[in-house]
């Protein structure tokens, strides 16, 4: 059963607009979230991260936002770049280093 | 730092046939995660260890995977006999410590199974 949800597998947006990308989670134990990037015939690679003691995380063009209640996060780019053009997962960390991760979603920045 | 070395990079290999993927991870770190990952699941843990023992292998499908990390700079990851339904990428990700959140990734090894 996937503990970590990304119900849309793809998402485009023009170059300048906002891009946001959501991600559902069903354990209320998780307490820590992170947002990866890959592009294709890449690993991913570690975007950002938020804690469930906040309810925002921002880095550059990059926030996250945290909403435990209804236990939901989402990534926010804000302006969106072509280069930003990638699959985007969201994880969580669980008992050990057991990782969740969603089946990811395809950003496409059209410019 | 090269960072997570994974070879190779493609494999193409007919059903019934050996597989073995192999993983470096970064030096110096403790933690080693095998992942798959495909279309409808995403990407999924296979195995992970901790200070070359592994901890937790519920990840792993069937029997017919296997996953060894005789050292701390060498893992492989053995499919035998390989299915087609097998075909996916394979991630290796490394960690510094356990409990440290970000992994880092390899650049993945593409399975076909025919």
């Amino acid at each position: 059963d996937q503990q970590v949800k990304q119900n849309s597998p793809s998402l485009s947006v023009q170059e300048g607009r906002i891009s946001i990308l959501n991600c559902d989670y069903t354990n209320s134990m998780f307490d820590y979230f992170l947002w990866y990037k890959k592009y294709p015939a890449e690993g991913p690679t570690f975007l950002i991260s938020i804690s469930s003691i906040k309810d925002k995380n921002e880095d550059g063009r990059f926030t996250v936002f945290l909403n435990k209640s209804a236990k939901h996060l989402s990534l926010h780019i804000v302006p969106s770049q072509p280069g930003d053009s990638a699959v985007y997962f969201c994880a969580a960390p669980g008992d050990g280093n057991q990782f969740y991760f969603g089946t990811g979603t395809s950003l496409t920045v059209i410019p | 730092d090269a960072g997570v070395i994974q070879s190779p990079r493609h494999e193409v290999t007919e059903m019934g046939q050996e597989v073995t993927l192999r993983c470096k991870p970064i030096s110096g770190h403790n933690s080693l995660f095998w992942y798959r990952q495909t279309m409808m699941r995403g990407l999924e843990l296979l195995i992970y260890f901790n200070n070359n023992v592994p901890i937790d292998d519920s990840g792993m499908p069937e029997d017919r995977f296997s996953a060894k990390m005789p050292n701390a700079s060498f893992s492989t990851l053995k499919i035998q006999p390989s299915e087609p339904r097998d075909s996916a990428v394979y991630f290796c990700a490394s960690s510094l410590i356990i409990g440290d959140y970000e992994q880092y990734f390899g650049p993945g090894t593409r399975l076909t199974v025919t």
